[in-house]
């Protein structure tokens, strides 16, 4: 079975640090970018990083609002994908999903997602 | 960046009846679109990719259309399982962005 669990969540005060982990099973790991959605309490999605495969320099993109804070890395060995988040805000408060992404027709799209696991920034 | 608006942010509908929900871009995207479905507590699930892929082990009541700046995902006759919220989301560029959502609720 195809599968992402995440894990690492918890309750965290502002300005501290966390790191979240992605772990695969059921694929080729390593064939596969993967990226990290998340959503706020009550809110719609957002997208927040991706990085490529081994074979496309496991570069990596990250939305305006967690660049230069959040860093997401790889250990195709593991399988697993991590999320590194440094100097966390209150508005970082949210379920933070890893997905698996789809290269297909031209395009990118999420097509597995893991059961997500829920960061809370506060003092 | 680009800008998604989904619309209507809310619909109610019956079982059995047709469901369209447009998404537009602020700039062209190619086909470059894809549609999730999320039920409350859970993982949002992929539908659509490509603006007209059905994934697969989706039904086939699930279809999409469009290309450059206007999307609609259709609900062909709505099952009770389809209740649920629904994003576009924009694959062209970086930073990717989602729709704001559109509620689907049971008439």
């Amino acid at each position: 079975e195809v599968q992402l669990v995440e894990s690492g969540g918890g309750l965290v005060q502002p300005g501290r640090s966390l790191r979240l982990s992605c772990t695969a099973s059921g694929f080729t790991f390593g064939d596969y970018a993967m990226s990290w959605v998340r959503q706020a309490p009550g809110k719609g999605l957002e997208w927040v990083g991706f990085i490529r495969s081994k074979a496309y320099g496991e570069t990596t993109e990250y939305a305006a609002s967690v660049k230069g804070r959040f860093t997401t890395s790889r250990d195709d060995s593991k399988t697993i994908a991590y999320l590194q988040m440094n100097s966390l805000k209150t508005e970082d408060t949210a379920v933070y999903y890893c997905t698996r992404v789809l290269a297909a027709a031209g395009t990118f799209a999420f097509d597995i997602w893991g059961q997500g696991t829920m960061v809370t920034v506060s003092s | 960046d680009i800008q998604m608006t989904q619309s209507p942010s809310s619909v109610s509908a019956s079982v059995g009846d047709r469901v369209t929900i447009t998404c537009r871009t602020s700039q062209g995207i190619s086909s470059w679109l894809a549609w999730y479905q999320q039920k409350p507590g859970k993982a949002p699930k992929l539908l659509i990719y490509a603006a007209s892929s059905l994934q697969s082990g989706v039904p086939s009541r699930f279809s999409g259309s469009g290309s450059g700046t206007d999307f609609t995902l259709t609900i062909s006759s709505l099952q009770p399982e389809d209740f649920a919220t629904y994003y576009c989301q924009q694959a062209n560029s970086f930073p990717f962005t989602f729709g704001q959502g559109t509620r689907l609720e049971i008439k």
